[in-house]
This record gives structure tokens, C-alpha cells and sequence, in this order.
């Protein structure tokens, strides 16, 4: 079974600029959680969806969005990017069924090395 | 406000011991608790899992315990060996849908 999959591995962006992430889940795996990932500040929620529908979200600003698509891909933009926002972000899926030990668990992508300039 | 600490950023040990690494929550009543494991420029691999009424749960060289009380729970890798050497996470759900993970402790086990 193939991992998750995320494009592009690295990027490099200046300022003002926006960027488009993408995540590919696990077949079959119907979640796909967002997490940006800074060495002061550890792993920290972005967002989660489900089927398309966005079911909780962290305390990030709305410069940070995301969207899922029918065949559970997820993407995520950030809008008028800011030094800040450096970082490593990765998606996690997973079955998406609370309470459910394997389907809770998650399953990382390598993530996407986000340089702002 | 809800709060996960490992209790130590880095964590040397020498090869063969045991590693014990500790997680402490504040403010939630979580119904499992994760561990995670992360090597340098990777994500996160899931480790095991321990539900609120699991005292203990083992996997091969792995031990981890949870008291709900101290709301605390403990990581263990026992005979540990150079290959073990990684930044390992706790994990909880708070609410639904939403994990909160500590910052992390980097363990280095010297041979």
C-alpha cells in the first residue's frame, strides 16, 4: 500500500507570495489533517477534513486555508506569506473514525519544506 | 488552557539502558494518548496507542503507561540501541478530529 504522498518536497517563496501544497492519502483513508511543524514551536494543528467537509481547525489565520477533494487529496494554501511562516508542513491520514484505534491512527507524509524569503 | 509537556528536550543514554521518556497533560480528559516517532527531515511514524482504561501496553522493546490521576504517561525502550536515536512525540485527541502533540524529546542513545 502506497504512503502519503506530498508535493512538493521543497519550495522557496519570497514574502507577499501565496503557495499551494498538496497531500495524497493512503487509499482508502477518508481523513487528511494538517500540521506545521517549527522547532520553537513543535507540531502544531492546522486543519482536518473529512469527506470533502473541514472538521476542525486550529488557531491559525485565515492567510492559511485548505479544500479536499472527492478522491480525499487534500491541498492547502497560504496566502501573502510571511517569514513566519517557514516551516515544515505535513499532512497526516487516517480512517477518520473517532474512537477507533486504526482508524484514528494517523499516517505522515514526509512533508513539504516551506523557505519564505 | 490545554497543555502538553515532554519533560525533556534532548535525553543522552548509554546503549543497552533504559530510555524513559515522560509526557504530562493539563486540562484534558483524553481517551487515548499516542506516541510517535520522527528521525530528521521525515514525519511521524506511529508507535503505539494506550486507551484511558489501559494501565500498560508493550510492543517488542517498547513500554508505555498511563495514569489518568497524574495525567502522565510514561514511554520506556528498553535495551535501547543506537538505531533508536530520534525525536519522539506524545500525542492526544482534544475534542474530535484534533490531535495535539508535545513538543517532543530528542533521544540520543550512545554506543
Amino acid at each position: 500500500k502506497a504512503g502519503v504522498t506530498q508535493t512538493p518536497r521543497y519550495l522557496i517563496k519570497t514574502r507577499g507570495q501565496q503557495v499551494t501544497l498538496s497531500c495524497s492519502p493512503i487509499s482508502g483513508h477518508r481523513s487528511v489533517s494538517w500540521y506545521q511543524q517549527t522547532p520553537g514551536q513543535g507540531l502544531q494543528f492546522l486543519f482536518e477534513y473529512f469527506s470533502e467537509t473541514q472538521r476542525n481547525k486550529g488557531n491559525f489565520p485565515g492567510r492559511f486555508s485548505g479544500r479536499q477533494f472527492s478522491n480525499s487529496r487534500s491541498e492547502m494554501n497560504v496566502s501573502t506569506l510571511e517569514l513566519g511562516d517557514s516551516a515544515l508542513y505535513l499532512c497526516a491520514s487516517s480512517g477518520g473514525l473517532a474512537g477507533a484505534e486504526r482508524a484514528d491512527t494517523q499516517y505522515f507524509g514526509p512533508g513539504t519544506r516551506l523557505t519564505v524569503l | 488552557s490545554q497543555k502538553i509537556e515532554q519533560n525533556s528536550e534532548a535525553l543522552n543514554i548509554q546503549e543497552g539502558k533504559t530510555a524513559t521518556l515522560t509526557c504530562n497533560y493539563t486540562n484534558y480528559s483524553p481517551a487515548y494518548l499516542q506516541w510517535y516517532r520522527q528521525d530528521p527531515g521525515r514525519g511521524p511514524v506511529f508507535l503505539l496507542l494506550i486507551r484511558e482504561n489501559e494501565k500498560e501496553k508493550r510492543k517488542e522493546r517498547l513500554k508505555v503507561t498511563f495514569d489518568t490521576t497524574l495525567k502522565q504517561s510514561l514511554f520506556h525502550i528498553t535495551a535501547s540501541q543506537p538505531a533508536d536515536s530520534a525525536t519522539y512525540l506524545c500525542a492526544l485527541l482534544s475534542g474530535t478530529y484534533k490531535y495535539i502533540f508535545g513538543t517532543g524529546t530528542r533521544l540520543k542513545v550512545l554506543a
